[in-house]
C-alpha cells in the first residue's frame, strides 16, 4: 500500500524555523517526483515546492522562494520541507504528494494526511 | 501564472441528482487539468487526470472533459459520500495552480 506520513508540525514565532519530514513507504520513492501543497485553515489548495526523483529540478512558489527549502534522502524515502523565516501568512496544513506518473510533473496522488503548521506570537 | 477559476463556489443538490462543475483556466492548459475531491477534515484524494481519465477505483458517475480552457467535472446520481469540496488542478505550467473549489451541499 501506498502511504506518505508528515511530521514536524507545530507552533513557532514569526521568523522561526521549522523542519517538515515526509516518510513514504509502499512505493519505489526515488524514481518519483514528490510535492508540497498547504492549506490555510478554511481556505483552497495552495501548490508549495516540486522535488525531481533525482533532486536535479525544484520549484517553488514565489509565496515561500528564498525562505523554503525542499529536499529529499532517496536512501531513507523521506521528503523534506525546510521552512525559514515563517509569516502568520505560512499557517496551514501541509502535505506530501507524490507525483501521479513516473515521467515529468503532473498530477499529484496519493497525498499524506498532512502536518498542521502554526506561525504565531 | 494560470488563474483556475471555478464555479459555482457553492452547489446545492439533493441525493439521486446529477451535478455538473466546472473549471475554467486563465489560457490553455491543454488537458493537464486533475480533480480532487477532499471530504470534511481529510486530505484531498485524486479524481480524474488528464481531463478525463478517471483515478483507479473511481465510481462511473464521476466522470470529466473539456481540453484548453473549459473543464467539468460532472457527476451522475448523487450519493450521499460525494457532499464534498472539489478542486481542480493544471499541471501544464509552473506554478501548477489549484482552482478556489466548489463545496458540493446537501440541499
Amino acid at each position: 500500500e501506498v502511504q506518505l506520513v508528515e511530521s514536524g508540525g507545530g507552533l513557532v514565532k514569526p521568523g522561526g524555523s521549522l523542519r517538515l519530514s515526509c516518510a513514504a513507504s509502499g512505493f519505489a520513492f526515488s524514481t518519483y517526483s514528490m510535492n508540497w501543497v498547504r492549506q490555510a485553515p478554511g481556505k483552497g489548495l495552495e501548490w508549495v515546492s516540486t522535488i525531481s526523483s533525482g533532486s536535479s529540478d525544484i520549484y517553488y512558489a514565489d509565496s515561500v522562494k528564498g525562505r523554503f527549502t525542499v529536499s529529499r534522502d532517496n536512501a531513507e524515502n523521506l521528503l523534506y520541507l525546510q521552512m525559514n523565516s515563517l509569516r502568520d501568512e505560512d499557517t496551514a496544513v501541509y502535505y506530501c504528494a507524490r507525483d501521479g506518473f513516473r515521467r515529468g510533473y503532473n498530477w499529484f496522488d496519493p497525498w499524506g494526511q498532512g502536518t498542521l503548521v502554526t506561525v504565531s506570537s | 501564472e494560470i488563474v483556475m477559476t471555478q464555479s459555482p463556489a457553492t452547489l446545492s443538490a439533493s441525493p439521486g441528482e446529477r451535478v455538473t462543475l466546472s473549471c475554467r483556466a486563465s489560457q490553455s492548459v491543454n488537458n493537464n487539468l486533475a480533480w480532487y475531491q477532499q471530504k470534511g477534515g481529510q486530505s484531498p484524494s485524486l479524481l480524474i487526470y488528464g481531463a478525463s481519465t478517471r483515478a483507479t477505483g473511481l465510481a462511473a458517475r464521476f466522470s470529466g472533459s473539456g481540453s484548453g480552457t473549459d473543464f467539468t467535472l460532472t457527476i451522475t446520481s448523487l450519493q450521499s459520500e460525494d457532499f464534498a469540496v472539489y478542486y481542480c488542478q493544471q499541471y501544464t505550467y509552473w506554478p501548477f495552480t489549484f482552482g478556489g473549489g466548489t463545496k458540493v451541499e446537501i440541499k
